[in-house]
């Protein structure tokens, strides 16, 4: 069964501090691991696509890292306005997105 | 270029009752997903259609169907509501060019509520 999980749950960190999200993946025919910021009550926004394993995007203080089995989203020094719900989606065969249930990031100035 | 658009922004129905859902896909796009996303979890696969036809659907009963029309807008319908079905439905369109992999582009969602 497909699976993917995120950890932790929650994350508090001071601005400044940075840190990594964890996304865990166990899915049959792996086409590509997505990252999406979603604030509250809002759709999701595209943040990176990642295809293979090794393969690493940037964008501002974002990192996304793809190995066979994790993905990891590094957020280096941190601002308040980066607080958000990080989800991670696998795209397998099916052509749909598998979610995790995403990591609550609060950065506290 | 237009991004994705959801309409109503918020509805209250009854259990019992039906809803439409209505999503304008980003300029350019022919392929349309709809996503239920209860209350701290994340999005959940509905069906996805790819000109006009249905492509692919997730583990959701019949009551739940869909359309899309020759503009690429799509049609999410619930019928016969149930207290569950209470969450934050999204759109999101991609381009679809036959490459592999596409971007899904999300709407800002629509906030059912079933009393």
């Amino acid at each position: 069964e497909d699976q993917v999980t995120q950890s932790p749950e929650a994350l508090r960190l001071q601005e400044g501090e940075s840190s990594s999200l964890n996304c865990s993946y166990t899915v049959s025919g792996l086409r590509g691991l997505f990252w999406y910021r979603q604030d509250p009550g809002k759709g999701p926004e595209f943040l990176f696509t990642l295809y293979s394993a090794g393969e690493e995007k940037e964008k501002e203080r974002l990192k996304a890292t793809l190995t066979k089995k994790e993905s990891f989203l590094h957020i280096t020094a941190p601002k308040p306005e980066d607080s958000a719900t990080y989800l991670c989606a696998a795209q397998t065969g099916a052509n749909n997105l598998f979610f995790g249930t995403g990591t609550r990031l609060t950065v506290i100035p | 270029e237009t991004g994705v658009t959801q309409s109503p922004t918020h509805l209250i129905k009854t259990r019992g009752q039906q809803v439409t859902l209505r999503c304008s896909s980003q300029s350019g796009h022919n392929t349309v997903s709809w996503y239920q996303q209860a209350l701290g979890q994340g999005p959940q696969f509905i069906f996805q259609y790819y000109r006009e036809e249905e492509n692919g659907r997730g583990n959701f009963p019949p009551r739940f169907s869909g359309l899309q029309f020759p503009n690429y807008s799509s049609e999410l319908n619930v019928n016969a509501l149930e207290l569950d079905d209470s969450a934050l439905y999204l759109c999101a369109s991609s381009p679809n060019r036959g490459l592999g992999v596409d971007t899904q582009y999300f709407g800002p969602g629509t906030r059912l509520t079933v009393l």
